[in-house]
C-alpha cells in the first residue's frame, strides 16, 4: 500500500537549533517528493520538492531536503531554525512525472521557543 | 496571479443537513483535485478532475458525496447528508496539465463542523 510516514507528531526546538524531521516512503515506482509547510492561519505551500537529479534539494527559508532512495527515506533538515518557523509540515508522495494524487503523512508540528 | 480560493472558510451544520463547498481553482490549471483532513490525522486524497471529467474519486468515502465541475472551471463538493464523521477541513488544489513537473497548489481549506 502506499503510504508515507513521519516520526515525530510534535518537535519542540529553541530558536538557533538543528532540525531533523524524518520521513519514509511505501511506493512502488519512482516518486516525486515533497515537503509542505502550513504556518499558522496560512495555507499549505510547498517548502521544497524533488523529482529528479540531485538528492539534494535546497528549498525555501533555508531548507533542505535529501533523498536516500535505498533507505525511501526523505528527511527535512535545517541548521538553525527560527521562531518564524512554528508550523505544521507535511511530507508527501505521488508517481513520478505524473498529475496524480499526493500521498500525505501525518504532519510534524513544529514548535520553536523564542 | 489569484491562488486557489475556497468558499466557505468555516461551515457548521447540523448532522442530516446539506452542505456544497466551492473551490476556484488557479486560471488555466486543468488538474482540480479534492482533499480532506479529518480529527488532525493525514490530509487524504478525494477525487481529481482533469478539465470537467472525473479522473480519479478512489478517495471519495461513500455516496454521500458528490463533487462536479461543471465546464471545468470552478468545482463543488456536495455532502448530503452530512454525518459527524465528515467534519474536518476539506482542501482544494489545483496543477497545470503539463508534462513532467505537476506542483499542486492548495487553497486555505473550507472547515466543516457537523453537530
Amino acid at each position: 500500500a502506499q503510504s508515507v510516514s513521519q516520526h515525530n507528531h510534535h518537535v519542540i526546538l529553541s530558536e538557533a537549533a538543528s532540525l531533523e524531521l524524518g520521513c519514509n516512503y511505501s511506493y512502488g515506482g519512482t516518486v516525486n517528493l515533497f515537503w509542505y509547510v502550513q504556518y499558522p492561519g496560512q495555507h499549505l505551500q510547498l517548502l521544497l520538492k524533488y523529482f529528479s537529479g540531485d538528492p539534494l534539494v535546497k528549498g525555501i527559508k533555508g531548507f533542505e531536503a535529501e533523498f536516500i532512495k535505498s533507505k525511501f527515506s526523505f528527511n527535512l533538515r535545517k541548521p538553525s531554525v527560527q521562531w518564524s518557523d512554528t508550523a505544521e509540515y507535511f511530507c508527501a508522495v505521488n508517481a513520478y512525472s505524473s498529475a496524480s494524487k499526493i500521498i500525505f503523512g501525518s504532519g510534524t508540528r513544529l514548535s520553536i521557543r523564542p | 496571479e489569484a491562488g486557489v480560493t475556497q468558499f466557505p472558510s468555516h461551515s457548521v451544520i447540523e448532522k442530516g443537513q446539506t452542505v456544497t463547498l466551492r473551490c476556484d481553482p488557479i486560471s488555466g490549471h486543468d488538474n482540480l483535485y479534492w482533499y480532506r483532513r479529518v480529527m488532525g490525522k493525514e490530509i487524504k486524497f478525494l477525487l481529481h478532475f482533469v478539465k470537467e471529467s472525473k479522473q480519479d474519486e478512489s478517495g471519495m468515502p461513500n455516496n454521500r458525496f458528490l463533487a462536479e465541475r461543471t465546464g471545468g472551471t470552478y468545482s463543488t463538493l456536495k455532502v448530503q447528508p452530512a454525518e459527524l464523521e465528515d467534519s474536518g477541513v476539506y482542501f482544494c488544489a489545483s496543477s497545470q496539465a503539463l508534462t513532467g513537473v505537476y506542483e499542486q497548489y492548495f487553497g486555505p481549506g473550507t472547515r466543516l463542523t457537523v453537530t
